[in-house]
């Protein structure tokens, strides 16, 4: 079974509304780390978040970590055209944190309608 | 800000032949580069842990003899996928970890290869 599920898998979203994309996690995280990647391109840090409870914002982004460490959302105020885009979490699953490597979600691709 | 350097962008090789990707840390030294496949619309899956100056660590599955990795320096990781075949056709990509940083900084990650073997 996968170990982070990411969802939803696509998401199309009109111009100006909020949305909100979930990463879950089937063991504690070290680390969770939020990607946006456009395909075939690199990936682009947005996030990392390493405390139970924890939540940083950066523009009309925000990420939170719950309190157990298992799970992870990414919400987005007032998507842009310029939100478009697939949307990765990554896990550290292991102690050493992102120095193992990180173990990826499915990644969310979504849509800004205008 | 820190920065990973993937070359070639993308190439395109003939069946048989072996193809060598670099991933160079810019502004930073790297102990650990990692390298990650990713096929159309799935996620990124690790290959291989590269550590400077020792043998790859290499997933579950991945074939070490096809994909030969080498860490000779703390700014430069080279992938080569040796005898390539259709099958191998992906987007390949390298990350790296900051040697200078603590372990849970973010990892930076080059723009990718994508390789399409006819």
């Amino acid at each position: 079974s996968q170990e982070l599920e990411q969802s939803p898998q696509s998401l199309i979203v009109q111009e100006g509304k909020n949305l909100t994309i979930n990463c879950t996690s089937s063991k504690t995280l070290y680390g969770l780390y939020w990607y946006k990647q456009k395909y075939g391109e690199g990936l682009i840090f947005l996030m990392m978040l390493q405390k139970g409870g924890e939540e940083k914002s950066h523009e009309k982004i925000t990420a939170k970590l719950d309190e157990k460490k298992q799970q992870s959302s990414l919400h987005i105020t007032a998507s842009q055209p310029s939100h478009a885009g697939i949307y990765l979490c990554g896990a550290a699953l292991f102690s050493g944190g992102g120095a193992d490597g990180l173990t990826f979600g499915k990644g969310t691709h979504l849509i800004i309608q205008p | 800000g820190a920065v990973v350097s993937q070359h070639p962008s993308w190439v395109i090789c003939k069946s048989g032949t072996s193809v060598k990707i670099e991933c160079r840390s810019l502004d930073f030294q790297a102990t650990t580069m990692f390298w990650y496949r990713q096929f159309p619309k799935q996620s990124l899956m690790l290959m291989a842990t590269s550590n400077e100056g020792s043998k790859a660590t290499y997933e579950q599955g991945v074939e070490k003899d096809k994909f030969l990795i080498n860490h000779a320096s703390l700014t430069l990781s080279t992938l080569t996928v040796t005898s390539a075949h259709p099958e191998d056709s992906s987007f390949y990509i390298c990350s790296a970890a900051d040697r200078g940083r603590p372990l849970n900084s973010p990892l930076h990650f080059g723009n990718g290869t994508r390789l399409t073997v006819t």
